[in-house]
């Protein structure tokens, strides 16, 4: 089963607008981390934002925000007052904090959501 | 700290020969990745370490890959013999795991491309 799933293989949104990128995940634990990464054309990937399960507010890192929903196991990245810079692959991931053993650390990443800016 | 440092950045081979892809982490960090991206498969996690010992190497695609971190500082990922199938962008990550909530967030190297021809 899918851990992360990202339904929007792309997205587009004009210069200053803002923009939500969708992510759910699958985990029955009640402890872990969420996570968003920004991957450019140029191949590096960049943090942005992190949310932890008992965070009872919504992330935000100046243009970036998570929206949490618990109940729905959706993360959502709402990046606002896009910019041209913004254009980029973005991946969300997730980090299971319960030791099964072989799983404690691991980061599970979705596919991903190609995000284009147009002015 | 000058982040996750990964050598080559890239790398062309002939089919058939090594590869060897090197990762130096972050000073301090436990946790060490190595994933591999493509168009088709996206982002697969290969392997993962906990204070240099394997915990995970149920991604590694068949015996040809190999991974070692012989100490905290450095790690490698090993093909032999190398085929066109691997050519990919290889990244190797780090991070620290604190429980509690504190933010541990995994810091990626450049990548190391590598093209099998």
């Amino acid at each position: 089963a899918q851990k992360i799933t990202q339904t929007q293989p792309g997205m587009f949104v004009q210069e200053k607008e803002a923009v939500t990128l969708d992510c759910t995940y699958d985990t029955s634990d009640q402890s872990y981390g969420l996570f968003w990464y920004k991957q450019p054309s140029s191949g590096e990937m960049i943090f942005l934002i992190y949310q932890g399960s008992y965070d009872e507010q919504n992330a935000t890192e100046g243009r970036y925000s998570l929206n949490f929903q618990k109940a729905r196991k959706s993360a959502n990245l709402v990046i606002s007052a896009s910019q041209l810079g913004d254009s980029a692959m973005y991946f969300c991931a997730m980090r299971e904090d319960y030791d099964r053993g072989s799983t404690l650390g691991r980061l599970y990443f979705g596919r991903g959501t190609q995000l284009t800016v147009w002015p | 700290d000058a982040g996750v440092i990964q050598s080559p950045r890239h790398e062309v081979t002939e089919m058939g020969q090594e590869v060897t892809l090197r990762c130096k982490p972050i000073s301090g960090h436990d946790y060490l990745f190595w994933y591999r991206q493509t168009m088709m498969r996206g982002l697969e996690l290969l392997i993962y370490f906990n204070n240099n010992v394997p915990i995970d190497d149920s991604g590694m695609p068949e015996d040809r890959f190999s991974a070692k971190m012989p100490n905290a500082s450095f790690s490698t990922l090993k093909i032999q013999p190398s085929e066109p199938r691997d050519s990919a962008v290889y990244f190797c990550a780090s991070s620290l795991l604190r429980t509690g909530g504190e933010n541990t967030e995994a810091f990626f190297g450049q990548g190391t491309r590598l093209t099998v021809v």
